[in-house]
């Protein structure tokens, strides 16, 4: 089993639509990352938290917002939907102690369509 | 300001050597990550420097000098499937413990 899950891992859907992306993990971390990655541009933060109910806006946090009541769980909402947040959303986790560990893993990633 | 530069493309031979080279500016510096990303995947850990020096792990090896904000990532005995995105990434202490984040260097390696 993956240690970082992402659901799900394909959406595609319609303007104005709510839309919410789901991260489990199994690997104890507390802090966890939302990222959106495009073409050109990198991977961009949206949030990030480093512990239950820490909410943290990351670069881009503008459209979306995000939920995290357990330490395992940190979901990621498109409140409504616009066609520019068509992405490859990624989730990562990290270790709070030590410097190597806050190297951060990534989830299998969830390519969000918004026609 | 924090920023990060890499080379966007690549190109290298099966079974060649290559080096990828990262120059970064920032404050607060800890430590410099080295990932692989391949085509619509996740990003997987390469490795991780903080000290000066070439840290060695297999045909993969990571170098940091941290007076000229450079890094390089140096890939041997190139093998197609090592095609693939390689990302830089700077840890800084006075940032919240975020990562930021190059662009990527897209490397392919051809017959």
């Amino acid at each position: 089993d993956a240690d970082v899950t992402q659901t799900p891992r394909n959406r595609i859907t319609k303007t104005g639509k709510r839309i919410m992306l789901e991260c489990s993990q199994t690997k104890g971390h507390d802090r966890m990352y939302w990222y959106r990655q495009d073409p050109g541009l990198g991977l961009r933060l949206i949030y990030y938290s480093f512990d239950v109910k820490d909410i943290n806006k990351g670069e881009i946090s503008d459209g979306y917002s995000v939920s995290r009541q357990a330490q395992a769980k940190f979901s990621l909402s498109l409140e409504s939907a616009i066609p520019n947040q068509t992405a490859l959303y990624f989730c990562a986790t990290s270790d709070k102690q030590g410097a190597l560990k806050e190297a951060q893993h990534f989830g299998d990633g969830t390519r969000l369509s918004i026609l | 300001g924090q920023n990060i530069d890499q080379p966007t493309e690549m190109t290298a031979t099966e079974g060649a050597i290559v080096q990828i080279n990262c120059t970064y500016q920032t404050s607060g510096f800890n430590g410099l990550f080295w990932y692989q990303q391949h085509a619509g995947e996740a990003p997987t850990f390469l490795s991780y420097n903080v000290l000066d020096g070439l840290e060695e792990k297999g045909r993969f090896s990571s170098f940091l000098s941290r007076s000229k904000g450079y890094s390089y990532l140096l890939l041997k005995e190139l093998q197609m499937k090592d095609s693939a995105s390689y990302l830089c990434a700077t840890a800084n202490a006075g940032n919240n413990r975020k990562l930021i984040w190059g662009l990527g260097t897209s490397l392919a390696v051809n017959p």
